[in-house]
């Protein structure tokens, strides 16, 4: 089945840029919506954006600092969060969403990236 | 945006007995574009309902949804020892996606 899993590093400085891929197995990407989605530590999740076919749509809350792009190779998507401030702590997933379900379906495991200088 | 608003935050059951599950939306949304996500400490969610109504591949029939418009509902029919999570709704009938806040499972 297919299956994600998330990469990047675990701790960023405030005013860089987080920047994460999500690697997809299983399966191709070309069909799917693939999305970022975060979640701080004891809170609730919040949607970054997703990609599907060419076209990028974004969480106004963030628009102006976040680029979702396909990767190089087929299977990977990845994520910039530019100035980023303690704010943006938070376990980062990668979901899928196949356009005639919806849902977020399957999701990576996640990843914790600590703002901290 | 649309907001959503789950009741009740907490909600304290045995096992065996009947979880129903509210999410609350502050517009009506879009051809019953709601899901319903299972999380456990530590873990990823998992997607449990598509469509308001329709299970996800490989989740038991004791969970159901129901609901259109503003009003949904999560019920688990019979809670078994693995169903105490966090449940959270979500819609993607309208841009931002949004997500409750979540009703936390727990034991009584």
């Amino acid at each position: 089945q297919v299956q994600l899993q998330e990469s990047g590093p675990g701790l960023v400085k405030p005013s860089e840029t987080l920047s994460l891929t999500c690697t997809v197995s299983g399966g191709s990407i070309s069909s799917y919506y693939l999305s970022w989605i975060r979640q701080p530590p004891g809170k609730g999740l919040e949607w970054i954006a997703y990609i599907y076919s060419g076209s990028t749509n974004y969480n106004p809350s963030l628009k102006s600092r976040v680029t979702i792009s396909v990767g190089t190779s087929t299977n990977q998507f990845s994520l910039n969060l530019s100035s980023v401030t303690a704010a943006d702590t938070a376990v980062y997933y990668c979901a899928l969403t196949a356009a005639h379900r919806g849902g977020f379906d399957p999701w990576g495991q996640g990843t914790l990236v600590t703002v901290s200088s | 945006e649309i907001v959503l608003t789950q009741s009740p935050g907490t909600l304290s059951l045995s096992p065996g007995e009947r979880a129903t599950l509210s999410c609350r939306a502050s517009q009506g949304v879009s051809s019953s574009f709601l899901a319903w996500h299972q999380q456990k400490p530590g873990q990823a969610p998992r997607l449990l309902i598509y469509g308001a109504s329709s299970r996800a591949t490989g989740i038991p029939d004791r969970f159901s949804g129901s609901g259109s418009g503003t009003d949904f509902t999560l019920t688990i029919s019979r809670l078994e020892p693995e169903d105490f999570a966090v449940y959270y709704c979500q819609q993607y009938g309208s841009s931002p996606i949004t997500f409750g806040q979540g009703t936390r499972l727990e034991i009584k």
